[in-house]
């Protein structure tokens, strides 16, 4: 069953600990984003990669990273210097040639700090 | 700066009027701009693009460059058209741009 796979679905966290959400896809795409879901915000893009080993900011970075050290992975660590981590978090991914416009999302993980 | 405007955040409609989620975009250069959709307890997903000029369960939506818009437009609303609707461009860094969204409800 291809798609893409985010874990977990539902994630709590202390303030000052780091955590990392999972996505994985098994669509054989190139490109794969991270999206931030707030309430009135729509989505913000956090950082994208286009091509293993190699990963771009978006625009709201600041206090999150990532690795894309396999095609089919791109996991996304909130780090604790991300004054404001409670949000939704998105994965998608796309063949390379984004101007196609198809993402593929996933069902998004939840993280709520407390 | 790429962006992209939805100013109606809720948009409330009766079943079989038309409707329209008005989107506006700022770009330097040709746009290419799209309409996702996330449906209730579905993923987002793509709608249409306007590269394609195409017309998807109903919907089109056309773009104006001198206004500097892409709404979507369908002129006889169903109630399984509630949804979240977005509207994204691509930037100049290949990568997807998405406004606020607008949460259509249409009413039996």
């Amino acid at each position: 069953d291809g798609g893409i796979t985010q874990s977990p679905k539902y994630l709590f966290r202390k303030e000052g600990q780091n955590v990392t959400l999972s996505c994985e896809q098994n669509l054989n795409h190139d490109a794969m984003y991270w999206y931030r879901q707030d309430p009135g915000q729509g989505l913000r893009l956090i950082y994208y990669s286009q091509i293993v080993n190699d990963f771009q900011k978006g625009d709201i970075a600041e206090g999150y990273s990532v690795s894309r050290e396999k095609k089919e992975s791109f996991p996304l660590t909130v780090t604790s210097a991300q004054k404001n981590p409670t949000a939704f978090y998105l994965c998608a991914s796309s063949v390379i040639r984004v101007n196609t416009g198809e993402l593929f999302f996933g069902e998004g993980s939840r993280l709520t700090v407390l | 700066a790429q962006r992209v405007t939805q100013p109606e955040k809720l948009l409330s409609v009766f079943k079989g009027a038309p409707v329209e989620l008005k989107c506006n975009y700022s770009y330097s250069g040709s746009p290419e701009l799209f309409w996702y959709v996330q449906y209730s307890r579905q993923r987002l997903q793509l709608l249409l693009r306007h590269i394609s000029r195409e017309s998807i369960k109903g919907f089109t939506a056309d773009l104006n460059k001198g206004e500097t818009s892409f709404h979507l437009k369908k002129p006889f609303a169903q109630e399984e058209d509630s949804a979240m609707y977005y509207c994204a461009l691509i930037s100049n860094n290949n990568d997807m741009r998405f406004g606020a969204g607008t949460r259509l409800t249409v009413k039996p």
